[in-house]
């Protein structure tokens, strides 16, 4: 069956400092690779997203590179602001179908 | 675009009592979902639907809990009779079919039974 391990959080940074979220995955297919974002109090909604090996999703500043090789889809940023905490969620679709598959889930808290 | 609509937005109720969750998806999206999400369990899909079918229910705690699609723009999820660790955020998405289509998340409706 498909699964998504994410990075335990939460994860706390410092204003524009790097940020990685770990995110590797098991899939039966050719998965599409998503990151959600959910902010205090809403619904999750999407940040990026890859459909196929070694693409490259971007979006407000974060990236994610699809590696077919290790299994992974890690997300970065490089300068981190205090409106970019929220957590983050990495998931996944196979199958041809729009069924997700998310991980746990990390929160990234980020302080002045 | 007015988004996933969810009503209501916050809903409490006794421990017994029958409860209903309202959705009215993203107009021309075919593919409605029921997530729920609590601190302990994390992010749940409970059911969802394709073309206002059923496809897949695995998710659905138990017999208590009933989900309809009667048309393409409106969903009810219905706890009954409702219970204490029935209390989440309960969350609709809609999305186009097929992979690689992104889901849109409404706001939710934070459900609390005493």
């Amino acid at each position: 069956g498909n699964s998504v391990t994410q990075m335990e959080g939460p994860v706390t940074l410092s204003e524009e400092a790097f940020l990685t979220i770990n995110c590797t995955y098991t899939a039966t297919g050719y998965p599409s690779l998503f990151w959600y974002v959910q902010y205090p109090g809403e619904g999750l909604q999407l940040l990026l997203k890859a459909t196929k090996a070694d693409d490259k999703g971007s979006n407000k500043g974060f990236e994610a590179t699809y590696r077919k090789e290790t299994t992974s889809f890690h997300l970065e940023k490089g300068s981190v602001q205090v409106s970019d905490s929220a957590v983050y969620f990495c998931a996944l679709v196979t199958g041809g179908g729009n069924k997700l598959t998310f991980g746990t889930g990390t929160q990234l808290k980020v302080e002045l | 675009d007015a988004g996933v609509i969810q009503s209501p937005r916050h809903e409490v109720t006794e421990m017994g009592q029958e409860v209903t969750l309202r959705c009215k998806p993203i107009s021309g999206h075919n593919s409605l979902f029921w997530y729920r999400q609590t601190m302990m369990r994390g992010l749940e899909l409970l059911i969802y639907f394709n073309n206002n079918v059923p496809i897949d229910d695995s998710g659905m705690p138990e017999d208590r809990f009933s989900a309809k699609m009667p048309n393409a723009s409106f969903s009810t999820l219905k706890i009954q009779p409702s219970e204490p660790r029935d209390s989440a955020v309960y969350f609709c998405a809609s999305s186009l079919g097929g992979q690689g289509y992104e889901q849109y998340f409404g706001p939710g409706t934070r459900l609390t039974v005493t």
